[in-house]
């Protein structure tokens, strides 16, 4: 089965460390999702791309999150600095959409970075 | 902004049909409702997806009113490896076009 997947799964850091996930969408998918899951917040939408461009980032802390697709094959999201309140599995997930408010509904996940920030 | 509504918690014991319902104003008129699972420590899993009236697969069925104003994953017979986290997925009617999942229903399958 076709796979997204996501570096690093575990990291433990101390406040103020620059943090970067990385994620590898499916092969032939051209939308990318960047999730945040927390107990009080559930799964919270921080960014997503299509075709590599991005079309919302409203959901990021923008003074320190950061989130890029530097090729088809590679999307980042990176943190700097990173607080206590960053603790969160980020999830990235990757879709085939064939429009922007049709398809792309069907998403596939990535097994998610743990992030903990001390 | 689309908000969805879910039971927090659901309880069934295995052999039992078990019906999960999920309430969304403001979902796109062109767009379909879609249902994951998820299991601790995993991400979450495409389970079913529909656009209106009914929808069935091999795992679940998918009930959706003509008003598209809630949605209902019915699980068949469940067994104890149906214990999880189910999730529905709808996009944001405004211009935004935002995937926003509800909050979940955590479902506890009794043997």
């Amino acid at each position: 089965d076709a796979r997204v997947t996501q570096t690093p799964r575990h990291k433990v850091t101390e406040m103020g460390q620059e943090v970067t996930m990385r994620c590898q969408p499916i092969l032939g998918h051209n939308t990318v999702f960047w999730y945040r899951q927390t107990m009080m917040q559930g799964l919270e939408l921080l960014a997503y791309f299509r075709n590599r461009a991005p079309l919302d980032d409203s959901g990021m802390p923008k003074d320190r999150f950061s989130a890029e697709m530097p090729d088809a094959t590679l999307a980042t999201l990176k943190i700097q600095p990173s607080e206590p309140r960053d603790s969160a599995v980020y999830f990235c997930a990757s879709a085939r959409g064939t429009g922007f408010f049709s398809g792309a509904n069907v998403l596939t996940f990535g097994a998610g970075s743990r992030l903990t920030v001390l | 902004l689309a908000k969805t509504t879910q039971p927090i918690s659901m309880d069934s014991y295995e052999g039992q049909e078990v019906n999960i319902t999920c309430s969304h104003n403001n979902i796109a008129t062109n767009d379909y409702i879609t249902w994951y699972q998820q299991f601790p420590s995993q991400g979450p899993r495409f389970i079913i997806q529909g656009y209106k009236t009914k929808v069935t697969n091999e795992v679940a069925s998918l009930f959706i009113p003509a008003d598209r104003k809630s949605s209902t994953l019915s699980l068949p017979r469940v067994s104890l490896s149906d214990t999880a986290v189910y999730y529905c997925l709808v996009r944001d009617g405004s211009n935004t076009g935002k995937l926003i999942f509800g909050q979940g229903t955590t479902l506890q399958v009794k043997p």
